[in-house]
């Protein structure tokens, strides 16, 4: 079946720096990867689509500044997260979708703990 | 907005019995319906997804029953297991833009 890991697993950081988060997906390419947002006991929210190659479709609400996406690769994007603070501790999860396919595979996700 | 409505939000099943967890949907765009498994720590794992041009699938304990003119799904887990306790959520989707529902955190009583 089709994978996609993240790393780090889980992340400590200081307020004021900056994380970058990688997804990778391991036994296909994709081109549209997804990042999103859970807070404990809470559904996923979509945070923004990131397209292989083009600037990534934030949703409404997410600051683009603060959480930048780069899609490098079909089997690489990196989510950063900059000035961290201690209201952006969440549970990031990336997914991707494989090409010609309407699923999407969900990677094990970052803890981030920002202090 | 919410686009995708679940319920209901905690289930608690004795082992063997069957679990029903109910979603709605707005969009009629919509033409993927997939169902998540979540447990604690872990990112969520594709469960069962049916197409709208389908009124059940069946997959093992696993089934979605689909009700396209009242855009409602649903997904039915029959003998349920203690193994089975963890967040259901169930989502919609359309071109890959998946919105969920809020979960259902199932508990599965041995």
């Amino acid at each position: 079946g089709a994978v996609v890991s993240q790393h780090p697993s889980w992340v400590i950081c200081k307020s004021g720096t900056s994380v970058k988060i990688e997804c990778r997906s391991l036994d296909f390419q994709a081109t549209t990867m997804f990042w999103y947002r859970q807070f404990p006991k809470q559904s996923l929210m979509l945070m923004a689509t990131s397209n292989e190659g083009s600037k990534a479709t934030y949703e409404q609400g997410v600051e683009k500044d603060k959480f930048l996406i780069n899609h490098a690769s079909l089997t690489l994007s990196t989510l950063t997260v900059t000035s961290a603070h201690p209201e952006d501790s969440s549970f990031y999860i990336c997914s991707a979708i494989p090409s010609s396919s309407y699923e999407q595979y969900f990677g094990p996700g970052t803890r981030l703990t920002v202090t | 907005q919410q686009q995708v409505k679940q319920s209901p939000q905690s289930l608690i099943v004795q082992k063997g019995g069957i679990s029903i967890i109910n979603c709605a949907y707005e969009n009629t765009a919509f033409d993927y319906f997939p169902w998540y498994q979540q447990f604690p720590g872990k990112g969520p794992a594709l469960l069962i997804a049916i197409r709208p041009d389908v009124s059940e699938k069946k997959e093992g304990r696993f089934t979605i029953s689909f009700n396209k003119s009242a855009k409602q799904f649903s997904l039915h887990i029959m003998d349920s297991q203690p193994g089975d306790s963890a967040t259901y959520f169930c989502a919609a989707s359309w071109f890959g833009d998946m919105r969920f529902g809020a979960g259902t955190r199932l508990t599965v009583k041995p």
